[in-house]
């Protein structure tokens, strides 16, 4: 099958410009996750989507992160206006299942898109 | 909240020696431990996992075993490989989530 697929793989911005990246997960996959993985640490929970509804969106800062997915498929994860600290590799995954990620219901990440910030 | 403490942050081997990465949580209620691979370039792959009404588990070379009362488990590699040079990271389910650990640069010594 597939993989969650992800574009640009490369992104190259300069401060207070915006940026979006596109998820596609696997297909039939109820479950979409944003990470946010910064050099030399672990991937940090940004947003999490069951089918088109917001599960979880604690972690995401709102005044400039924003995050859809229409009609339960495909995501676009937005950042504007972008901050240094923002460089970083933006991490898409799927499950197939709602629920806890255990089990059957396995995260598979996708190869991420490395945003550098100028 | 959850939080996850993973140590070494990097580990040299020689090939064919055995790695053990270590890990600590601190939610009490968390029952699910993956350990996920990362190489250059990709994202974290699903190796291997264990749920807290075992203590131990095995797969081929590798293995993790679970510590509910001290909260802590860890990831053993033996016969290392070459293909075993990666990072790795711990991660506890919390809230429907996972939470990862920082991560082990593992390198295996020709």
């Amino acid at each position: 099958e597939a993989g969650v697929a992800q574009s640009p793989r490369y992104k190259i911005i300069e401060k207070r410009q915006s940026v979006a990246f596109w998820c596609n997960p696997i297909s039939g996959h109820a479950t979409l996750y944003w990470y946010q993985q910064i050099l030399g640490q672990g991937p940090k929970l940004l947003i999490q989507f069951q089918n088109n509804g917001v599960v979880d969106d604690s972690q995401l800062p709102k005044d400039r992160f924003s995050a859809e997915r229409l009609k339960g498929v495909d995501s676009t994860l937005k950042i504007q206006p972008a901050k240094l600290e923002d460089s970083a590799v933006y991490l898409c995954a799927s499950s197939p299942e709602m629920g806890r990620p255990r089990g059957a219901n396995v995260l598979t990440f996708g190869a991420g898109s490395r945003l550098t910030v100028l | 909240g959850e939080n996850v403490e993973q140590h070494p942050s990097t580990l040299s081997v020689q090939e064919g020696d055995s790695a053990v990465i270590k890990c600590t949580y601190s939610d009490s209620a968390s029952n699910y431990f993956p350990w996920y691979k990362q190489e250059l370039g990709k994202g974290p792959q699903l190796i291997i996992d264990i749920r807290s009404n075992v203590g131990e588990k095995k797969d081929q070379r590798i293995a993790v075993t679970l510590n509910k009362t001290a909260k802590h488990f860890s990831l053993h590699i033996t016969e290392t490989q070459p293909e075993d040079s990666a990072v790795y990271f711990c991660a506890e389910e919390g809230a429907q989530k996972l939470v990862f650990g920082q991560g082990t640069r593992l390198t295996i010594n020709p």
